[in-house]
């Protein structure tokens, strides 16, 4: 079975601090990746998506991640983060072998000080 | 707004009880997911359905739980006699039919409290 690992469980930066969040994933196929977070008090919202090409992948408000096959990771970077980058952020995999379910990682909860 | 909703929001029962929750996809999405979050977790897969047909159900998904999609737009989750072990975030999603795409718009979840 797929699994996802965040090993990050609360990162604490200051603003303008670079970020790196890893996450690695066991599935030796074909896979599709996303980061997903969660402001307080809000839905989840997708930041971005690897499902093939370039794997280099820029998302929403300054975020990418770069999938590294070699590795199973695909970790999600912001080069300066800010004081509403605060969240919970998630890493999920989808096996790319006509099953639609997500796989998630347990979050990172990020907390940016001012 | 145009995105998943769902009702309600937030849900107190006593063990024992039955409950059910909706979810209203976006409309043009014929894929419709379920999930469950517990504190300090990430979502865990429930169910989904294409249409009206139920294609897969997690070993989560307990003989309790059941859900329906009868006219494949909104969806029902019941749970028959809740546990305090059920108490957690219920969470839907939705996708469209595309081949190789898979991008799945949450809702903002129902949460179910068990006494």
């Amino acid at each position: 079975a797929q699994s996802v690992s965040q090993h990050n469980h609360h990162v604490i930066l200051s603003e303008a601090a670079s970020l790196e969040l890893g996450c690695n994933y066991s599935y030796g196929g074909t896979v599709n990746l996303f980061w997903y977070v969660q402001y307080p008090g809000q839905h989840l919202q997708l930041l971005l998506k690897y499902f093939s090409g370039d794997p280099l992948v820029k998302g929403i408000k300054g975020f990418e991640a770069e999938f590294i096959k070699s590795k199973f990771s695909f970790n999600l970077r912001k080069p300066s983060v800010q004081w509403s980058d605060t969240a919970e952020y998630f890493c999920a995999v989808n096996a790319g072998t006509g099953r639609r379910a997500l796989t998630f990682g347990s979050g990172t909860r990020l907390q940016v000080q001012p | 707004d145009t995105g998943v909703s769902q009702d309600p929001r937030h849900k107190i029962t006593k063990r024992g009880q039955n409950v059910t929750f909706r979810c209203d996809p976006i409309s043009e999405h014929n894929r419709l997911y379920w999930y469950r979050q517990t504190l300090g977790q990430g979502p865990e897969f429930l169910t989904y359905f294409q249409n009206e047909a139920q294609l897969e159900k997690s070993r989560l998904l307990s003989d309790r739980f059941s859900a329906e999609r009868p006219k494949g737009s909104f969806s029902t989750l019941e749970i028959q006699r809740t546990e305090q072990g059920d108490s957690a975030m219920y969470l839907c999603a939705s996708s469209l039919v595309v081949p190789g795409y898979n991008e799945q718009f949450f809702g903002p979840g129902t949460r179910l409290t068990v006494l």
